[in-house]
This record gives structure tokens, sequence and C-alpha cells, in this order.
């Protein structure tokens, strides 16, 4: 079992659908749950930085985490055809390597105008 | 405020050779970290520098090594190159060692082992 899994996707929906995203995690010492978007032949950007349980909103987007079911869950309201990339989950354990950050594989997503 | 810049964009290389990739940390972040992005998966860490050490390392073989400098820009280097090693090279740096929140990443330099 890898230590963070994610929906493959691709993942297809139109103008203004409500998107979500997920991730389920193993490691029960991640204390930090990070969401980056990634367009084609970019780097990542951060979107959403949760530390701990609990939900987290920003303009359209909303992060969930829910550390009892290693659960986590980025929901995209309103989406545009902007929002088409690669979203990548991302996990810390926090300590002083901060930058060593485990990775989902990414789903790719498309919003169809 | 300049972000992270990485040099080469793209580059071949065959087995066996050695290859060097340059970072340039975005101004006034004094923690840079490697990652390996190949084709279709998420980044991995290779390793992480702060003041000019090495203070994480991920799952990767020694032949993979690294230097930050006093400006704080950081070099990646891979000897003995192998097959698997053709993947997305991505650069990240923060302001801190911990977690302090934003990582930034550069746009990356794509290797190919031929």
């Amino acid at each position: 079992q890898k230590e963070v899994e994610q929906d493959p996707g691709p993942l297809s929906v139109p103008e203004g659908a409500i998107v979500s995203l997920n991730c389920t995690y193993s490691n029960s010492a991640f204390q930090y749950f990070m969401w980056y978007r990634q367009y084609s032949r970019k780097g990542p950007e951060l979107l959403m930085y949760t530390y701990s349980s609990g939900n987290k909103e920003d303009g359209r987007f909303t992060a969930q985490v829910d550390k009892s079911s290693k659960y986590i869950s980025l929901f995209i309201r309103d989406s545009q055809p902007s929002d088409s990339a690669t979203y990548l989950c991302a996990m810390s354990v926090g300590d002083n390597y901060g930058q060593n950050f485990v990775f989902g594989p990414g789903t790719r997503l498309s919003v169809l105008p | 405020e300049t972000g992270v810049t990485q040099s080469p964009t793209h580059l071949i290389k065959t087995r066996g050779q050695q290859v060097t990739l340059r970072c340039s940390s975005q101004s006034g972040h004094n923690t840079v970290s490697w990652y390996q992005q190949a084709l279709g998966q998420g980044p991995q860490f290779i390793f992480q520098y702060y003041r000019e050490e090495e203070n994480g390392r991920g799952n990767f073989p020694p032949r993979f090594s690294g230097l930050q400098f006093p400006n704080y820009s950081s070099e990646l280097n891979v000897n003995a190159l192998e097959l698997d090693d053709s993947a997305l090279y991505l650069c990240a740096s923060s302001l801190g060692q911990g977690i302090t929140g934003e990582l930034f990443f550069g746009e990356g330099s794509r290797l190919t082992v031929l």
C-alpha cells in the first residue's frame, strides 16, 4: 500500500460543477496537509494548507481533513475552465525536515466550457 | 521579488553520464529541497538543504548529491545516470527548515536519459 493514495482520474466536469478531489493516507503521524495545483509543464503551486483536522475555506476552494479516517478532500465550487490542471495532495509530519512532503500521484481535472 | 528559477529547462543525457541541475531560490528563502517527479506521478522528496548543509534525505541512492551555496542557490548532481532517472526535477524553497507554510516550486528541469 502506498503511503498516500489519490483518485487517479482523469476527471471531466462541465463548467460550474462542484468538484470533489480525495486522498487517503496510511501514516497517522502526518499533521500538515496541503493541496497543490500543477498546470502542464509548470511546477506545483500551493492552493490550500491545513494543520490537523477540520475544514478550511478560501474563495471557491474548501479543504477538509479527517485524521480519524486518514482522509482529506478538496472541494472546488463553481468550477472554471482555468481550474483544469493536475491536483496533488501532500502531507508532512512537520518535523525539522519541513520540506519532506509526501505527495499523492495527482488527479487530472478538466473543466469543460 | 523573484521566484524560484531552475536551469536548464530540458536536457538529454545518455546512461552512465553525469548531470548537474541548478536552482536559484526565492529571494529571502534559506531552505531548498529537490524533488523528482516521474511522468504521471507526484513529486518524490530527494533531499533538503538548510544553511548549506543537507539535513533531510528521501529514499534516493548516494549518486544523487547536492550543494547549497552561501546565497542559498543550489545544485543537484546525479552520477551514473540510469534510464529510470528520466523525470522532471523540481526545486522548492521556503523560509526556515520547518513547516512554515508555503513551499515555492520552480518550473523544473526535464531530464531524459537515453
